[in-house]
């Protein structure tokens, strides 16, 4: 089945230590999104990739960067994890037909970040 | 600014009671609209979601929307509720302001008791 696939699911840093995070698709889809969800809260956007271009939120931190090296894999780097990092992150895809707005996002499970 | 809010934060009903789960959203302009139910430790699914076109939608699991563009609602509902249903529910918006992105709403937890 076509699918967002997220790894690892659970990953533990340590407070300052870079971490990458994997988003792997098979839907084809264009767009890739990271969203930050931190308990009981709602998914927040940090990012997305409309094909090669990517688009930063305004208000998402330095310390977050992404790379989309081909259609299929997105990443998530985030350079100096502090507690307040410590989130599920998700990643999302859309197809979005040129020069119309993006078609449903469908999303991956996640990988809960714990920062020691 | 564009946002969506959900005003029960959390909800408890008995199996077979009637659900409706509001959403609301402040734009005057066109919008998406979009259902997801994210199930403990499972990743967002989506529910149903509104584009255009007949207002009341139909989603999967017995779940409906109804879009009412006069009170800028979304309102999700289901008739018979089932234990199996208990999980967080977002809704969400994409504005036409050329932002790819979706706004979530808070979300709701329902609680479902056999």
């Amino acid at each position: 089945d076509a699918m967002v696939i997220q790894n690892p699911r659970y990953q533990v840093t340590q407070f300052g230590k870079p971490v990458t995070l994997s988003c792997s698709q098979t839907l084809n889809h264009n767009v890739m999104y990271w969203y930050q969800q931190k308990s009981s809260q709602a998914p927040k956007l940090l990012f997305h990739y409309y094909d090669k271009d990517f688009n930063n939120e305004a208000d998402t931190p330095d310390n977050f960067q992404s790379r989309r090296p081909n259609t299929s894999f997105c990443f998530l780097d985030i350079r100096s994890p502090g507690l307040g990092d410590a989130a599920m992150y998700l990643c999302a895809t859309s197809r979005a037909p040129s020069g119309r707005a993006t078609d449903t996002q469908y999303f991956g499970p996640g990988t809960r970040l714990t920062v020691l | 600014a564009q946002s969506v809010s959900q005003h029960n934060h959390h909800v408890i009903l008995s199996e077979a009671a009637s659900l409706e789960l509001g959403c609301n959203y402040s734009y005057g302009g066109t919008v998406n609209l979009f259902w997801y139910v994210q199930y403990p430790g499972q990743h967002l699914q989506l529910l149903l979601k509104y584009f255009s076109g007949d207002p009341l939608v139909k989603g999967i699991k017995g779940f409906e929307a109804e879009f009412i563009k006069s009170k800028f609602s979304f309102n999700l509902r289901k008739p018979s509720v089932q234990w199996s249903d208990t999980a967080e529910y977002f809704c969400a918006a994409r504005f036409d302001t050329g932002r790819r992105a979706l706004t979530f709403g808070s979300g709701t937890r329902l609680q479902v008791q056999p």
